[in-house]
């Protein structure tokens, strides 16, 4: 079964922290790999889409990175603020679009 | 237009009642997707229609129905729920057919709340 792992699960820092969220795969065998942000109750927003031949996109303060050969891709979030605080889900597009677990981010002001 | 657009955004509902969601896009998105995503999880897949034919189901019971009436609109009919299917449902959408390799681009959700 292909699964997509996020750790951790949850995490609370405080505003202006650096911060790396992980998300690791079983199979590294993969065709792009896609970084949302959820806000409670409301739907997905793209953040950054990495193709298999890219190794890392960068967005304002965001930058995602991804090794195929390891099977994971990070998502870097630099100088946290308040409005970052959502989960963040990893999706790995291969035979079938695969969600990661989640990580649920807390930035406290 | 780059969103996909879903109504209503809430809905409640009653065991025997019939009511309808419905996902509408403009971005030329030939693939069309149904999830469904209890809280604290991640989306689950329900349907994939791949111009505008039903390419996956993913076992969901009879009593969703999906409908992809043209190329930009999605509609999930609901009938006879149960408490249990009380979720958010997400419509998301892709440029051409379906495959492992396509970008997804969500609609904001509808809440659904089963009594």
């Amino acid at each position: 079964k292909q699964e997509v792992t996020q750790i951790p699960a949850a995490l609370s820092v405080p505003e202006g922290e650096n911060l790396v969220l992980n998300c690791s795969f079983t199979d590294s065998a993969i065709y792009n790999l896609q970084w949302f942000r959820q806000d409670p109750g409301k739907g997905l927003t793209s953040l950054l889409l990495i193709q298999s031949s890219q190794r890392e996109q960068t967005s304002g303060r965001l930058n995602a990175s991804l090794d195929k050969s390891s099977g994971r891709s990070t998502l870097y979030i630099a100088a946290s603020q308040p409005g970052d605080s959502a989960t963040y889900l990893c999706v790995r597009g291969y035979q079938k679009v695969t969600f990661g677990t989640g990580t649920k981010l807390q930035v406290i002001p | 237009d780059t969103e996909v657009t879903q109504t209503p955004k809430h809905l409640v509902m009653g065991m025997t009642n019939k009511k309808s969601l419905k996902c509408e896009q403009h971005m030329g998105h030939r693939a069309m997707y149904w999830y469904k995503q209890k809280a604290k999880k991640p989306p689950e897949l329900m349907f994939v229609y791949s111009y505008e034919k039903l390419s996956i189901n993913e076992s969901v019971p009879s009593r969703f129905s999906p409908e992809c009436p043209n190329s930009s609109l999605l509609n999930l009919h609901l009938h006879a729920l149960q408490p249990e299917d009380s979720a958010l449902y997400l419509c998301a959408s892709s440029q051409g057919g379906f495959s492992g390799a396509n970008v997804l681009t969500f609609g904001a959700g509808s809440r659904l709340t089963v009594l």
